[in-house]
């Protein structure tokens, strides 16, 4: 079945440096990809929805400029969180919609935990 | 957002017992989907319901649509252990694309 790989799964950077985390969709071409940011035993927020060939739609209170995506070919997304501080660390997941082979069905990567030190 | 609120926020029960999760969602629906997660890892599909049908099986698990009370269920039947995890119900709104999620049940099955 379609599979999205996020990576790195794991990351700890030091205050005020950018990290990027990379979500491929591995077995088909995601036109769409959403990324979320999930605190501790809380629920899944959307955070922007990247579209490959142009710019990422950011949810209202998601600074673009922190939250940078790329969503540069059919495959890749990345986000890159800029200037990071302790603040931003969280589960970031990204997820891909396989309109060809599954209609609405979404599919999530692992995951990504970074760390803000 | 349109978030979804599910209950229990946190279910304990034993292996063999039948778990059931409610999820209520505030607005028109295209479909609802219930996602697995378990600690520290991603999501995984579990069942996608539209909004025309009503009940729909995957093995263990049963799902329900109420369009009318804007509601739906996710029942597993003969838990196990390994049934534990957090279960997050996501709508897709008409128009929409994206997946909004309720806040999730924790579920705990003891052997």
């Amino acid at each position: 079945g379609a599979v999205v790989s996020q990576h790195p799964s794991r990351v700890i950077c030091k205050s005020g440096t950018s990290v990027k985390i990379e979500c491929r969709s591995l077995d088909f071409q995601a036109t769409t990809m959403f990324w979320y940011r999930q605190f501790p035993k809380k629920s899944l927020m959307l955070m922007a929805t990247s579209n490959e060939g142009s710019k990422a739609t950011y949810e209202q209170g998601v600074e673009k400029d922190k939250f940078l995506i790329n969503h540069a070919s059919l495959t890749l997304s990345t986000l890159t969180v800029t200037s990071a501080h302790p603040e931003d660390s969280s589960f970031y997941i990204c997820s891909a919609r396989d309109f060809l082979y599954s209609g609405n069905t979404i599919y999530f990567g692992e995951g990504s935990w970074l760390t803000v030190v | 957002s349109q978030q979804g609120e599910e209950d229990p926020q946190a279910l304990s029960i034993q292996e063999g017992e039948n778990a059931t999760m409610n999820c209520s969602y505030k607005t028109s629906i295209n479909n609802l989907q219930w996602y697995r997660q378990n600690s520290g890892r991603g999501l995984v599909h579990l069942i996608l319901i539209r909004s025309n049908e009503r009940e729909k099986h995957s093995g263990r698990l049963r799902v329900t649509l109420d369009t009318s009370k804007k509601s739906s269920s996710l029942l597993i039947t003969a838990s196990r252990a390994a049934d534990t995890a957090s279960y997050f119900c996501a709508t897709e709104f008409s128009g929409y694309s994206t997946l909004t999620f309720g806040k999730g049940t924790m579920l705990l099955v003891s052997p």
